[in-house]
């Protein structure tokens, strides 16, 4: 199974700020990512599946890239508002299309009013 | 359209005791995944479906067991329930496989087994 690595564990920011973290996989075994963002108490909602390396997608304030060949995305938050305060989880699917998802830990981002 | 319902949101069990979570989704999803959420190790893949008549097993599949006989149901059966199974467990469809295609999550079952 592979390895879905995601950075920071944890992250406080004060609203307003612009923030981003990072989801590494491995390179050699990848065939899509998603991003989804989790509220406490709700259950994780999808915000981007990306298949293509230097792929970038934007929904309102949050947007993520996609480096296939040093394996990594970038998810960025621009002026952070306390409703963004949730956990986000990215999730690879191995090469070959696997039908399997393989999920990281997550990043819990709070943001204070 | 209710997306993917969960019964129940809440469950108590005995070591030992069987039960079925079950799962429906009302979207005409071919693949249907069983998911366990624990404190510090993310979602993890029990079983997954790419339509009815076909399971296939995830990360953790040992001790549950899933059929797949209709495109709208995908209950997951736990046999012989452990303490190590207490978790939360969330199930998710898609139009197809994950490959292409967003999940979309139910509200989660909470289990505790004692």
């Amino acid at each position: 199974i592979l390895n879905v690595e995601q950075s920071p564990q944890s992250l406080h920011v004060q609203e307003g700020d612009s923030t981003n973290f990072t989801c590494s996989f491995p390179s050699s075994n990848f065939y899509a990512l998603h991003w989804y963002r989790w509220e406490t108490a709700k259950s994780p909602e999808a915000l981007f599946v990306m298949t293509l390396n230097g792929d970038e997608k934007k929904k309102g304030r949050i947007s993520a890239t996609l480096n296939t060949k040093e394996g990594y995305s970038y998810l960025y938050i621009k002026g952070s508002q306390p409703e963004d305060s949730a956990t986000y989880l990215c999730a690879s699917v191995p090469q070959g299309g696997s039908e399997k998802l393989v999920f990281g830990k997550g990043t819990k981002l709070t943001v204070n009013p | 359209n209710a997306g993917v319902t969960q019964t129940p949101k809440f469950q108590v069990l005995k070591t030992g005791q069987s039960m079925t979570l079950q799962c429906a989704q009302d979207m005409n999803h071919e693949y249907m995944s069983w998911y366990r959420q624990d404190p510090g190790m993310g979602l993890r893949l029990i079983h997954y479906s790419v339509g009815a008549g076909i399971t296939d097993q995830g990360e953790v599949p040992n001790g549950y067991n899933v059929s797949r006989s209709t495109t709208e149901d995908f209950p997951l059966r736990l046999l012989s329930a452990a303490p190590s199974q207490t978790s939360v467990y969330f199930c998710a469809s898609s139009l197809q496989g994950p490959s292409y295609n967003e999940q979309f999550f139910g509200p989660g079952t909470r289990l505790t087994v004692l």
